[in-house]
């Protein structure tokens, strides 16, 4: 079976400060996407990486693929409140196994 | 802009009783997807259609759960007799074909009580 491992789990900080939350397997991933939640809401695609090495950015958001495609990060630059939500990696494995979420980070931004 | 619907938004019952979600898809989109979200983790497939057949149900409690897409489109995931445990959020989600991104609906929360 093959796992998602996120951290942090929750993370709580000021608005306006710069923060970073990970995803990491030991298997390969053919393709990685990044989710935003809301409560109460379902996962919000925010973007797919497939190449390691990638970087891909969002307005504030950076998304990073490791070259090793088994981890990948995003970076959030001058956080604010409306970042708030549980930010959730999914990634597709080599084979026909189906997407695979990792628990998510939650994220609480303070004004 | 297209998007996944899902009623109800909200279901509250008693165990042992039967509960029905229903899902329907974005026009065009082969692929549907029903996932279980327990609170404080991540979504977990429960069944995944590929048009009107089943593609993987290997997560799906068949003793309780039963889920069709009978036309290819829409889609009903039941559960009968509801258990406590499975009070959570079920999103269904669907996508172009099964590599594609998936894009999922506001999902329904259970409560069994």
């Amino acid at each position: 079976t093959q796992l998602l491992e996120q951290s942090p789990q929750f993370l709580s900080i000021q608005e306006g400060e710069n923060l970073t939350v990970y995803c990491n397997s030991s298997s390969v991933f053919s393709s990685l996407q990044w989710y935003r939640q809301e409560p109460g809401e379902g996962p919000v695609l925010l973007v797919t990486v497939v190449t390691g090495g990638e970087v891909k950015k969002l307005k504030r958001l950076t998304f990073q693929f490791g070259d090793a495609r088994k981890d990948s990060s995003l970076h959030i630059t001058a956080a604010q409140p409306g970042d708030t939500g549980l930010y959730l990696c999914a990634a597709l494995f080599s084979g026909n196994t189906p997407l695979v979420f990792g628990k998510g980070t939650r994220l609480s931004v303070i004004a | 802009e297209a998007e996944v619907a899902q009623s109800p938004r909200y279901k509250i019952t008693e165990k042992s009783q039967a509960v029905a979600f229903w899902c329907d898809p974005i026009s065009g989109h082969a692929t549907l997807y029903w996932y279980r979200q327990i609170l404080g983790q991540g979504p977990e497939l429960l069944v995944q259609f590929q048009d009107e057949s089943v593609v993987d149900d290997s997560q799906l409690p068949k003793d309780r759960f039963s889920a069709e897409r009978l036309k290819g489109v829409d889609s009903t995931l039941k559960i009968q007799p509801a258990e406590l445990g499975d009070s959570a959020m079920y999103l269904c989600a669907s996508s172009l074909g099964y590599f594609n991104e998936q894009f999922f609906g506001p999902g329904t929360r259970l409560t069994v009580l």
